[in-house]
């Protein structure tokens, strides 16, 4: 499996509260992504970013922020969490834009 | 909205059955992916099939593409219980830096 990992697995969080959620590559991949997957619409892509600094929005990028400072990590904020944001969320890398992406275990994100 | 679409969006069958999806997009694409997700895992890549091919074999997994009717294939032959998961087709768009997935189809496979 590739080395990719997410934190927190799970969290609970109350409607306003800021979020940020991790994700953490051992591959030295240069693309880095963020989804999120609700029942009835798949997966979809928030942002992604082709290098450090360098990022662009996805499909439902509003209410979403990312920070990309060091190859390995790439960052996703709620800046005030809403109850539409309950979701759970996927961290995938990738070597080129194109090629096959390897997945992280996905966080649980709840808000009440 | 959603370049590629799967179908039928769930299928069961025994085990020992061949399972076929669908998938169908809309624009002109490099190349096409399909993923597995087990219940509560992340996607796991399948195979790539390139758009100057028309089939691509991978174990058990065939999968076909038909760039006039932009149109795909997935083909599990010999269908065991642990292939119960959803499949996930994916595209780019000719020079875009992302994927585009579909919703998937949910496979059950019956013992």
């Amino acid at each position: 499996d590739a080395g990719i990992t997410q934190s927190p697995r799970h969290k609970v969080t109350e409607t306003g509260t800021p979020v940020t959620l991790r994700c953490h590559q051992t591959e030295n991949h240069r693309y880095m992504y963020w989804y999120r997957q609700d029942p009835g619409h798949g997966l979809r892509l928030i942002h992604y970013s082709y290098g450090v600094k360098d990022t662009d929005k996805g499909e439902v990028s509003d209410g979403y922020s990312v920070s990309r400072s060091k190859t390995e990590d790439f960052l996703l904020t709620l800046e005030s969490a809403t109850s539409s944001q309950t979701s759970v969320y996927f961290c995938a890398i990738s070597d080129g834009a194109q090629d096959e992406q390897y997945f992280g275990p996905g966080t649980r994100l709840t808000v009440t | 909205s959603q370049q590629g679409e799967e179908d039928p969006q769930a299928l069961s069958i025994q085990e020992g059955e061949n399972a076929t999806m669908n998938c169908s997009y809309k624009t002109s694409i490099n190349n096409l992916q399909w993923y597995r997700q087990n219940s509560g895992r992340g996607l796991v890549h399948l195979i790539l099939i390139r758009s100057n091919e028309r089939e691509k074999h991978s174990g058990r997994l065939r999968v076909t593409l038909d760039t006039s009717k932009k149109s795909s294939s997935l083909l599990i032959t010999a269908s065991r219980a642990a292939d119960t998961a959803s499949y996930f087709c994916a595209t780019d768009g000719q020079g875009a830096q992302k994927l585009v997935f579909g919703q998937g189809t949910r496979l059950t496979i019956n013992p």
